[in-house]
């Protein structure tokens, strides 16, 4: 049972350059998440997810976009990346939104912006 | 503004030892408390904690919630090296998708 996937795990960017974050998981999870977490901070949403075809923007949507195509994948975009962008993503899934089931976390993608 | 309170934000304690770790929250609409382990990679979940569920319990490990006073606390006792990682506090309010996550507290549990 591999749960939440995430690649790659690390990745070095230039400024300007464009890349996708990919998540999948295996779990038949409705609602799929995206944080990112910098040092000494706590995570924050990106976009999430409520099912296929549906997304919405969380706390700090700015510079990136998402997709939801399928149930399993939920895929990230950076289209110009800034170093602000540097900082360690995480995806996450649960059976059930709004707080009333725990969210399981991929390993994290570390991201570095140069 | 919606936001969680973790302490210490650091701690450095001996195999054996009991350790609470502290959680404050003043976050509208509260749904749910979670406890999440974050060792070198993802947050593993811990426990959840709701109205229905005030006091949760898992081997050295275990939390309540006080929702009069806004606060929760997870245990650990008998600490062990393997214990060492940063705890996670988040919050979920009914209605959103968003968990409002504390900073952490980290853990260093010395042999």
């Amino acid at each position: 049972n591999a749960g939440v996937t995430q690649t790659p795990k690390f990745r070095i960017l230039k400024i300007g350059q464009s890349m996708t974050l990919q998540c999948t998981q295996d779990m038949n999870h409705n609602y799929m998440y995206w944080y990112r977490q910098d040092p000494g901070m706590g995570l924050k949403l990106i976009y999430y997810s409520v099912g296929a075809g549906i997304t919405d923007k969380g706390e700090v949507p700015n510079g990136y976009n998402v997709s939801r195509s399928t149930t399993e994948d939920f895929p990230l975009r950076l289209e110009l990346a800034a170093p602000s962008q540097t900082s360690v993503y995480f995806c996450a899934s649960s059976l059930q939104g709004g707080g009333n089931q725990p969210q399981h976390f991929g390993d994290g993608t570390r991201l570095s912006i140069l | 503004e919606d936001k969680v309170v973790q302490s210490p934000l650091s701690l450095v304690v001996h195999e054996g030892d009991t350790v609470t770790l502290n959680c404050s929250y003043e976050v509208t609409n509260f749904r749910s408390l979670l406890w999440y382990k974050q060792e070198k990679k993802a947050p593993t979940f811990l426990f959840m904690l709701t109205s229905s569920g005030i006091e949760k319990k898992s081997g050295r490990l275990s939390s309540i919630l006080d929702k009069k006073e806004l606060f929760s606390i997870l245990n650990i006792t008998a600490t062990q090296t393997g214990d060492s990682a940063i705890y996670l506090c988040a919050v979920a309010q009914g209605g959103s998708e968003k968990l409002v996550f504390g900073k952490g507290t980290k853990l260093t549990v010395n042999p």
